[in-house]
């Protein structure tokens, strides 16, 4: 089955702790988008990568960093500078080349600081 | 910069009522506009989209236009169901890299 996968559901960290977040599709995606989701609020654009090797920051990327070596795959790394990294993180991917293309999301990886 | 106003929620409602979430934006161009629809604990489905002036989008009794002139799409269904009960997002499209911005969603409760 075709689609977008994200691990682990629940990620727990510390305090100064850098964690990361997995999201690989197997749609054969150009383009992959990573989301945050605050409770009652929409979704905020954090970084997207419309390429392999490159990579674009999004509305809210301080305290995050991403990389994209594979077209598969583009995890994101919650790093100890961002303060308020408790949210619910989503992954999305999309065809590029026409601009009607729907983005696809992955199930989400909900982010609690210990 | 664009920006997506969503009616405020929560928003309960009764089997068989008709629904409306109404959904403004602001954006240069002509974006492609979106309704996603997130069940809890997952990830967010597409359930309609349109990408030009006066498109109807239409999914599982959920229909939506593409009205340029009043910058609006607003989502209806004619007879929820209580498996419709979700929170709703309505999105645009920005750009050639079409990154989505969202409204800040709808939660919506369909009792029996």
């Amino acid at each position: 089955d075709g689609g977008i996968t994200q691990s682990p559901k629940y990620l727990f960290r510390k305090e100064g702790q850098n964690v990361t977040l997995s999201c690989e599709q197997n749609l054969n995606h150009d383009a992959m988008y990573w989301y945050r989701q605050d409770p009652g609020q929409g979704l905020r654009l954090i970084y997207y990568s419309q390429i392999v090797n490159d990579f674009q920051k999004g509305d809210i990327a301080e305290g995050y960093s991403v990389s994209r070596e594979k077209k598969e795959s583009f995890p994101l790394t919650v790093t100890s500078a961002q303060k308020n990294p408790t949210a619910f993180y989503l992954c999305a991917s999309r065809k590029r080349g026409n601009p009607q293309e729907t983005q696809y999301f992955g199930p989400g990886t909900r982010l609690l600081v210990l | 910069g664009n920006s997506v106003t969503q009616m405020e929620g929560p928003v309960t409602l009764s089997e068989e009522a008709f629904l409306t979430i109404n959904c403004t934006y602001t954006a240069t161009g002509y974006p492609s506009l979106f309704w996603y629809v997130q069940y809890p604990g997952e990830g967010l489905q597409l359930l309609l989209k349109a990408t030009k002036a006066d498109d109807k989008g239409s999914n599982k009794g959920f229909e939506a236009t593409y009205r340029k002139e009043t910058t609006s799409f607003h989502l209806e269904k004619g007879s929820v169901q209580v498996s419709d009960s979700a929170v709703y997002f309505c999105a645009l499209s920005d750009g050639g890299a079409q990154k989505l911005v969202f409204g800040q969603g709808t939660r919506l409760t369909i009792n029996p």
